[in-house]
C-alpha cells in the first residue's frame, strides 16, 4: 500500500531552527507538497518538489531525495505564527495526492 | 471575493437531519474537491469534479451526495449521518485534475457533529 509518515507533533523554541521529516513509500512519484494548516483554517500551500534537492523560499526550504523517499522541511528563526500542522503530500503514478496524517508544531517563547 | 469560500462553518445535525455544505471559487479553476480531515487522520479524497464532470468517487457512502451546477460551486448534501461522520470537510479547487492539478486551494472547512 501507499503510505506517508512524519511525526505527530514537535515542539520547538522561537527563534529557533526545527526540522520536519516526511517519509514516504508511493507507487511512483510526481512531486512532493507541504502545507501549513493553522487550527480552524485552510491548508496553505508551502512548497514543491519534484527534483532532488533543497528549495529555499525565504525562512523555509524543502529538501527532497527521490532515492531514499524521504523529504524535510526546514523552519527557520521561528516565529509563534509557525505554530500550526505541516502536511506532507506526495503525488504518486497517477497524479494522486496521498497525504500523511499532519506534524503539529508547537512554538514555545 | 478571492480564494475559496465554504459555509456553514460550523454544522450540528442529527442522524435523521438533511443538510449541506456549500464550497465557492473565485479563481478560475476547473477542478474542484471534497476532503474528509479526522483527528489525527490523513485528509481522505471524497469526491473530484472536472468541468461540472465528476471523475473520481473514493468509496464514499451513499449518505453523502455532491453536486457541481457549475465549475463555481460545489455542494455536498448530507443526510442520515452516523456519529463517525464527524469531522472537518474540506473543499479545494485546482487548475486542472491529474497532471494540471499542481496545487491546491482550500477553503477553511465546514465543521461538521454528528449528535
Amino acid at each position: 500500500g501507499q503510505n506517508i509518515d512524519q511525526p505527530t507533533e514537535m515542539t520547538a523554541t522561537e527563534g529557533a531552527i526545527v526540522q520536519i521529516n516526511c517519509t514516504y513509500q508511493t507507487s511512483g512519484f510526481n512531486g512532493l507538497f507541504w502545507y501549513q494548516q493553522h487550527a480552524g483554517e485552510a491548508p496553505t500551500f508551502l512548497s514543491y518538489n519534484v527534483l532532488d534537492g533543497l528549495e529555499e523560499k525565504g525562512r523555509f526550504s524543502s529538501f527532497l531525495s527521490r532515492s531514499k523517499g524521504y523529504s524535510y522541511l526546514l523552519l527557520k528563526e521561528l516565529q509563534m505564527k509557525d505554530s500550526a500542522s505541516y502536511l506532507c503530500a506526495v503525488r504518486d503514478s497517477n497524479y494522486q495526492l496521498i497525504w500523511g496524517a499532519g506534524t503539529k508544531l508547537i512554538i514555545k517563547p | 471575493e478571492t480564494g475559496v469560500t465554504q459555509t456553514p462553518r460550523h454544522l450540528v445535525m442529527g442522524m435523521t437531519n438533511k443538510k449541506s455544505l456549500k464550497c465557492e471559487q473565485h479563481l478560475g479553476h476547473n477542478a474542484m474537491y471534497w476532503y474528509k480531515q479526522s483527528a489525527k487522520k490523513p485528509l481522505e479524497l471524497m469526491f473530484v469534479y472536472s468541468l461540472e464532470e465528476r471523475v473520481e468517487n473514493n468509496s464514499v457512502p451513499s449518505r453523502f451526495s455532491p453536486e457541481c451546477p457549475n465549475s463555481s460551486h460545489l455542494f455536498l448534501h448530507l443526510h442520515t449521518l452516523q456519529p463517525e461522520d464527524s469531522a472537518l470537510y474540506l473543499c479545494a479547487s485546482s487548475q486542472d485534475v491529474g497532471a494540471g492539478a499542481n496545487v491546491l486551494t482550500f477553503g477553511a472547512g465546514s465543521r461538521l457533529t454528528v449528535l
